[in-house]
């Protein structure tokens, strides 16, 4: 049973505007979620991360946004660019994560000029 | 990424035979994992460490044994390699997920 969601496997934006990507989770004991970024042939490189106690992160270009309620987290790029094309990872652990992160499938994001 | 090292990085071995992969960091991070990417399934925990000696079983852990005989070094075996372990294998380590995981380059495993 999946209980890290992320049901976009891919997304196109143009250069400049906003890119919206979503995961979805079912564990309502999940206490801290995490985006990573992957390039082809690379590791994942960890992004930015909220914990349930907030609602919002921002750090430069990349916000997430976190609904409890909903068991839904959002990650918004403002402004999108070329170096953003990449596969995208919702991540989410529970008790401080030291017995690992639960990850979704991803979303391959594709920016385009 | 700087502080973490799989190697090989590139492997192909036959059905049946024996396997092992290594994880090295020189961060001194108590916690250490084996993670799987396969198309369509995202990255899938195998196994992790949270100190020498000491480890569990992840999501996926049939067929694969770890070791942890050092802090810096985390090594994941397969006893007898199979087609379906053919993918490609992410070590990390952390502190903590509040600090996120930092991840390795991989290693490509193909079973032929």
């Amino acid at each position: 049973d999946q209980q890290v969601k992320q049901n976009s496997p891919s997304l196109s934006v143009q250069e400049g505007r906003i890119s919206i990507l979503n995961c979805d989770y079912t564990n309502s004991m999940f206490d801290y979620f995490l985006w990573y970024k992957k390039y082809p042939a690379e590791g994942p490189t960890f992004l930015i991360s909220i914990s349930s106690i907030k609602d919002k992160n921002e750090d430069g270009r990349f916000t997430v946004f976190l609904n409890k309620s909903a068991k839904h987290l959002s990650l918004h790029i403002v402004p999108s660019q070329p170096g953003d094309s990449a596969v995208y990872f919702c991540a989410a652990s529970e008790g401080g994560g030291a017995d690992g992160l639960t990850f979704g499938k991803g979303t391959h994001l594709i920016i385009q000029p | 990424d700087a502080g973490i090292t799989q190697s090989p990085r590139h492997k192909v071995t036959e059905t049946g035979t024996p396997v092992t992969l290594r994880c090295h960091q020189t961060e001194n991070h108590r916690y250490m994992y084996w993670y799987r990417q396969d198309p369509g399934h995202g990255l899938r925990l195998i196994h992790y460490s949270y100190g020498v000696k000491d480890t569990d079983k992840g999501e996926v852990s049939d067929g694969y044994s770890v070791s942890r005989s050092k802090t810096e070094d985390f090594l994941l075996t397969l006893e007898s390699a199979t087609s379906s372990q053919t993918s490609v294998y992410f070590c990390a380590i952390s502190e903590s997920a509040v600090h996120g995981y930092t991840f390795g380059s991989g290693t490509r495993l193909t079973v032929v």
